[in-house]
Order: structure tokens, then sequence, then C-alpha cells
């Protein structure tokens, strides 16, 4: 299983530019989620899924979009670009809600975004 | 809503050595978890252990071991024996239970093992 895979990396934007970071997960799991991390800060959750066709905003979502049409999938819109969405964005994905027993959030390797 | 603190920004420790790292939370629900992250330098978001609040005993997971207080809403992470790839951001976490989806994360603490 290769787990949360995320592309690209790292990423360069300028100002007003757009672009999608992908997330896909292997794992059959129901809820995707997608953090951003700046410096010196803990992560902040932008949106999540609970399904397929279903999404909702988490506690910083202004200036993002995301989809969900498929389990595997949920990638992370950015229109506009600004400088401060500088940032490290991470998806993540669990087979139930984290506040279940034994539930366990699986983290992709996360993707740098500076915007200049 | 519901916060976590990490007052300590940086901790160093001695290898093989005993280190405490401290994190408090507030809330007012009686039903949730809480969890520590280590994130090292590759970046990665690894659960090291995690604690649920209904549960009075201490989580423990090898050199990994919590002191949890819930009257003073407090949730310690104690590594013993500390080697060299313990070296990493550690993050303490906060969710509701009952179908909760959003974590609350502190600032974090950075941790260095000294060899």
């Amino acid at each position: 299983n290769a787990g949360v895979t995320q592309t690209p990396k790292f990423r360069i934007l300028k100002i007003g530019q757009s672009m999608t970071l992908q997330c896909a997960q292997d794992m059959n799991h129901n809820y995707m989620y997608w953090y951003r991390q700046d410096p010196g800060m803990g992560l902040k959750l932008i949106y999540y899924s609970v399904g397929a066709g279903i999404t909702d905003k988490g506690e910083v979502p202004n200036g993002y979009n995301v989809s969900r049409s498929t389990t595997e999938d949920f990638p992370l819109r950015l229109e506009l670009a600004a400088p401060s969405q500088t940032s490290v964005y991470f998806c993540a994905s669990s087979y139930s809600s984290v506040g279940a027993t034994n539930e366990k959030l699986f983290f992709g390797s996360g993707t740098q975004l500076s915007v200049l | 809503a519901q916060t976590v603190t990490q007052s300590q920004p940086e901790m160093s420790v001695q290898e093989a050595e005993t280190v405490t790292l401290s994190c408090t939370y507030d809330t007012s629900e009686n039903n949730y978890y809480l969890f520590w992250y280590k994130q090292p330098p590759s970046r990665q978001m690894i659960l090291v252990i995690r604690q649920e609040a209904y549960k009075q005993q201490n989580a423990t997971e090898n050199r990994f071991s919590v002191n949890f207080q819930k009257a003073a809403k407090s949730f310690s992470l104690k590594i013993s024996d500390s080697q060299l790839g313990d070296t990493a951001m550690y993050f303490c976490a906060f969710i509701h239970g009952a179908g909760s989806y959003q974590l609350t994360f502190g600032k974090g603490t950075k941790l260095s093992v000294i060899p």
C-alpha cells in the first residue's frame, strides 16, 4: 500500500496564480482532510470530506476549494494565490472519524507551497 | 472552542536520558481524545500515542508514556531512554469524541536529542 500520496512536494506560485494540490489514498478510507501548517504553528484544518460527494469547511477554508468525486481522491484547489497561503499543506485520511475508538489519521508527506 | 497549549517551544535532552513534554488543553466536554504526534525533519506526521479521556489508565507505547491529569486538563508526554531518532517537533492534539472531525493542534515543541 502506498498510503496517502500527495503531489507535488514543492511548488512556487506567483500572486494571483491558481493550482491544484493532489491527494490520493489507497486504503479505502471514507474520511479525508486537508491541513495547513504555517511556520512555528500546529496544523489547522482547511476542509474535510466524510465520503464521495460530501465536503465541509474546517477552521481556515477561505481561498480554497475542494471536491471529492471518488473515495480515493481529494484535490485542494487554490484560486488567486496570495502570500498568506504560503504554507506546508498536508492531506490525511482515516476510515472513520478520528473521534472514535482506536481510529487514527494517516498523513501524506506534505506539499511546501510558496507564493511570491 | 477548544485550545491546546504547549508551553515549551524548544527542549533538549541527552541521549539515553528521560524528557517530559508538557501540554494543556481547554474544553468543557467530557468525551474527547488526546494525541501526541511526532514530526521529524522529513516532515512526515507520525502518531506517537493516544489517550481516551474516559480511560483513567495512562497510555504507553514502548519508550513513550503519558501523564493524563483530567481534572487539571494536562497531558504530558514522557520519552524514556531518548534516542537520536527522537529528534523532532512534537505536537499535542485534541479532538472531541462522538464523530468529531477537527483535530486541534498545539504549536509544537522542538526536541533535540544530544549525543
